[in-house]
């Protein structure tokens, strides 16, 4: 089955600097991969995804990268703010109408 | 967009009784609904699947006598946790899938079991 692996686990990053996160998956079928912000106590809010399509996606300072060859994919975000600050999920499903799986998450951590 | 109303936020349930989570897609019709677990610093862990009119598929380890997921609309699925225990107490979250791609996350519903 699919395994979505995440890293790094925690990331601290100043006010202003970039952050990378990356996901690499197994299923060779997986075809989309969203990528959730999740707040404290909150639900998790799709921010970005691509299809497998596609190699790029940009959405003002955030970007997702894909590589189907390499079967991973990365959120990139550009001059980080405070309220960056949360856990990030990425995942990956197995085809249209299956289910997600996620990876473990990273924590994000912007200082002011 | 795609709106999945879920409720209640948060319960508190003496151990022993049985919880009830409603999970609606107010404009658009969930042919699927995911329902997951998410314990304290940790991922989302799949639950169980289910498709309107279906009985649910449970993931390995999720007991299906306990957790009783019907969905018998397009638009409502419910989440029972019977003789709910102190290690039930979690983040419940569904998710409804309609006709693309994409996935909406109810609010989540923090269970906590005395």
């Amino acid at each position: 089955g699919e395994n979505v692996e995440q890293h790094p686990s925690t990331l601290s990053v100043q006010e202003g600097d970039s952050a990378v996160i990356k996901c690499t998956y197994s299923d060779s079928a997986s075809n989309y991969f969203p990528w959730y912000k999740q707040e404290l106590g909150k639900r998790p809010q799709l921010i970005i995804d691509i299809r497998s399509n596609v190699g790029e996606k940009k959405d003002q300072r955030i970007a997702v990268t894909l590589n189907k060859t390499a079967k991973h994919f990365s959120l990139h975000i550009t001059e980080t703010q405070p309220e960056d600050s949360a856990v990030y999920f990425c995942a990956a499903n197995k085809g249209y109408g299956q289910n997600f799986v996620f990876g473990p998450g990273t924590r994000l951590s912007v200082l002011p | 967009g795609a709106v999945v109303s879920q409720h209640p936020s948060r319960v508190i349930c003496k151990s022993g009784t049985s919880v009830k989570i409603e999970c609606r897609s107010l404009d658009f019709q969930a042919t699927t609904m995911f329902w997951y677990r998410q314990f304290p610093k940790q991922s989302l862990m799949l639950m169980a699947t289910s498709n309107e009119g279906s009985k649910a598929t449970y993931e390995q380890g999720v007991e299906k006598d306990k957790f009783l997921i019907n969905h018998a609309s397009l638009t409502l699925s419910t989440l029972t946790v019977t003789s709910a225990h102190p290690e039930d107490s979690s983040f419940y979250i569904c998710s409804a899938s309609g006709a693309d791609y994409g996935y909406t996350f109810g609010s989540g519903t923090r269970l906590t079991v005395v």
